[in-house]
């Protein structure tokens, strides 16, 4: 079974500094898709950034952009320039991509604090 | 486009009181997911639809639990004579055939007292 590993529960990050998040996953497959969402506190996931792994290049999302090392099963996500609308649960999450399920598993979230 | 809406948002019954939640995708999006999020987790997947057909159902949906869709548009979770640990954020997410991404609603907060 695929299981997703954040190993920091807490993150703080200055305004428009940079900070990393950590996610690491276990899968047997070779066709799949990773996730990082964000939930902002009392309001709903929101989809940051998507990659799949079967692309080489990873993916950037205007100030975000995540480092893909599939041999490590590692896919951090790096937030530059942070904001204070930043702040929130970051959640990565793991998608099969054979076809067998479409379900998401999740990570146990990294809640990110921006200082002013 | 306005998003998936969930209904209630906030609910609070007693022990042994049954509930029914209601989701609407986003429109055009064929397929439909539920999960549960307990505090201080992410959130674990319950069941899954594509069109009106429940293709995938988790473990964690107990015979309690009971979801439909209908007419392949907007779905509703029920949970029968609710429990303490029952007590949860239960989400709905949405995505278009084709798309591995999912849009989350604003889930629905039950308490069980």
């Amino acid at each position: 079974a695929q299981t997703v590993t954040q190993s920091q529960p807490e993150m703080s990050v200055q305004e428009a500094e940079t900070v990393t998040l950590s996610c690491t996953y276990d899968t047997s497959e070779s066709d799949y898709y990773l996730f990082w969402y964000k939930q902002p506190p009392s309001r709903q996931m929101i989809l940051v950034i998507r990659q799949e792994a079967y692309k080489q290049q990873n993916a950037t999302e205007n100030r975000f952009s995540v480092n893909f090392q599939k041999a490590a099963k590692s896919f951090s996500l790096k937030i530059s320039d942070s904001q204070l609308g930043d702040a929130a649960m970051y959640f990565c999450a793991y998608r099969s991509g054979s076809g067998a399920t479409n379900k998401l598993i999740f990570g146990t979230g990294t809640l990110l604090a921006v200082q002013p | 486009d306005t998003g998936v809406s969930q209904d209630p948002r906030h609910k609070i019954t007693k022990r042994g009181q049954n509930v029914t939640f209601r989701c609407d995708p986003i429109s055009e999006h064929n397929r439909l997911y539920w999960y549960r999020q307990t505090l201080g987790q992410g959130p674990e997947f319950l069941t899954y639809f594509q069109n009106e057909a429940q293709l995938e159902k988790s473990r964690l949906l107990s015979d309690r639990f009971s979801a439909e869709r209908p007419k392949g548009s907007f779905s509703t979770l029920e949970i029968q004579r609710t429990e303490q640990g029952d007590s949860a954020m239960y989400l709905c997410a949405s995505s278009p055939n084709l798309q591995p991404e999912q849009y989350f609603g604003p889930g629905t907060r039950l308490t069980v007292t």
